[in-house]
């Protein structure tokens, strides 16, 4: 069975600080994974994805994202964090069976 | 990038009264569109799989006979629930799969309130 795990539900850092968003996934066969952003109201825009190629993914708005499969890990990453930044962040995983597994999300504060 | 849209953005209902939810994929065709329900400051719960031209495929739990689905072209899925009641209140949120890119894209979601 295919899950995703978040460490951390809320993540906060201060205007131009690092932002690490962790992300662990579990899967039987090589997966598709993704991080998605969620503002308030709205629906889920796609950060970035994985798909085997590239270990190192390299997403909008300045994110990016590495799979490690030797860690189970796809932690998403940013070297400046900007006001704007502020939202929820799901990681995803799908088996190539069309559904998408989330995780509990992260709720990233920026404070100025 | 790919765009999907929903319609309306927000509903209130009465309690008892059916209210439909539309899904569009506005600039590629999916055969697979999805739909989700999400409660406040919580995860996307999967609660069904559209598929264009057959019968959807229900989440263990889900209602099928209350949240219908239909999907009837290539660009269009969507959502009807009927005899709504106030536990019914939640945001609902629809995606549509691109196969060429094997992503998902998600429309911007529909605010359900049942009074």
């Amino acid at each position: 069975a295919q899950s995703v795990t978040q460490l951390g539900s809320h993540v906060s850092v201060s205007e131009g600080a690092l932002v690490l968003l962790r992300c662990n996934y579990s899967s039987s066969v090589p997966p598709y994974l993704f991080w998605y952003v969620q503002y308030p109201n709205q629906g889920l825009q796609l950060l970035l994805k994985y798909t085997s190629a590239a270990t190192l993914v390299k997403g909008i708005n300045g994110f990016e994202a590495e799979f490690k499969k030797s860690e189970t890990s796809f932690h998403l990453t940013k070297p400046s964090a900007h006001m704007s930044d502020a939202a929820e962040y799901f990681c995803a995983v799908t088996p190539r069976s069309d559904k998408l597994i989330f995780g509990t999300g992260t709720r990233l504060q920026v404070f100025p | 990038g790919a765009v999907v849209s929903q319609h309306p953005s927000w509903v209130i209902c009465k309690s008892g009264t059916s209210v439909k939810i539309e899904c569009r994929s506005l600039d590629f065709q999916a055969t697979t569109m999805f739909w989700y329900r999400q409660f406040p400051k919580q995860s996307l719960m999967l609660m069904a799989t559209s598929n264009e031209g057959s019968k959807a495929t229900y989440e263990q739990g889900v209602e099928k006979d209350k949240f219908l689905i239909n999907h009837a072209s290539l660009t269009l899925s969507t959502l009807t629930v009927t005899s709504a009641h106030p536990e019914d209140s939640s945001f609902y949120i629809c995606s549509a799969r691109d196969h060429n890119t094997d992503t998902q894209y998600f429309g911007p979601g529909t605010r359900l309130t049942v009074l």
